[in-house]
């Protein structure tokens, strides 16, 4: 299986603040990554997908990059809403696996 | 406008089986489509549990593969999971989605349902 570590699992900020999540693949998947926010009772919310396309309707503050195997999400501008959970994703091959997740607190 | 409606128990007893559906609506159950469900445990991250296509193939998790059974109805626009012998571990939030790609055939999982709560207990 592929797996995700995805640093740091928490992460304390404040709004306006700019930061960082990073997840490390454990072998090379091309650009089959994608970032999701996750809010306690609500559906995953899709972010970024193929490394770096921000999906539909999301704001431009978030975006993604790519360095080989290691990958970013990056949110500039924190707003109130950001503060959530957010979660890696890797499609390159079954089974699909999750990064540990990345909890941002105020 | 897409959707996903899931239904199914709140509750099953231990050493029983888990069943839900998802329903599709706005769309059709398209070649290309990766009908999917991930759940959540308690206080834990998202865990994938498997996959359909719409001709009935499948991918599964390997820790839960001997459990597991996920199928489609192409007809009824809905696809299910049955997990089988659940315990306490089974308890969590259990998600379905569509796992779809795009121009560049990156896959992204778009669409999801609103989440079931399942809590295994006598």
């Amino acid at each position: 299986d592929i797996q995700l570590t995805q640093s740091p699992s928490f992460l304390s900020a404040s709004v306006g603040d700019g930061v960082t999540i990073t997840c490390r693949a454990s072998q090379d998947i091309a650009g089959y990554l994608a970032w999701y926010q996750l809010k306690p009772g609500k559906a995953p919310n899709l972010l970024i997908y193929g490394a770096s396309t921000l999906q539909g309707g999301v704001p431009s503050r978030f975006s993604g990059s790519r360095s080989g195997t290691e990958f970013t999400l990056t949110i500039s501008g924190l707003q109130p809403e950001d503060f959530a959970s957010y979660y890696c994703q890797q499609l390159s091959r079954s089974p699909i696996t999750f990064g540990q997740g990345t909890r941002l607190e105020i | 406008q897409v959707e996903l409606q899931q239904s199914g128990p709140g509750l099953v007893r231990p050493s029983g089986t888990l069943s839900l559906t998802c329903v599709l609506s706005g769309d059709s159950m398209n070649s290309g489509i990766w009908w999917t469900w991930v759940r959540q445990p308690p206080g834990k991250g998202l865990e994938w549990i498997g996959e359909v296509y719409h001709d009935g193939r499948t991918n599964y998790s390997p820790s839960l593969k001997s459990r597991v059974t996920i199928s489609v109805d192409k007809s009824k626009k809905e696809f299910s999971l049955s997990v089988t012998s659940v315990t306490a571990a089974d308890t969590a939030v259990y998600f379905c989605a569509r796992k779809a790609f795009d121009s560049q055939l990156y896959y992204l999982m778009d669409v999801w349902g609103k989440g079931t709560t399942v809590t295994v207990s006598s």
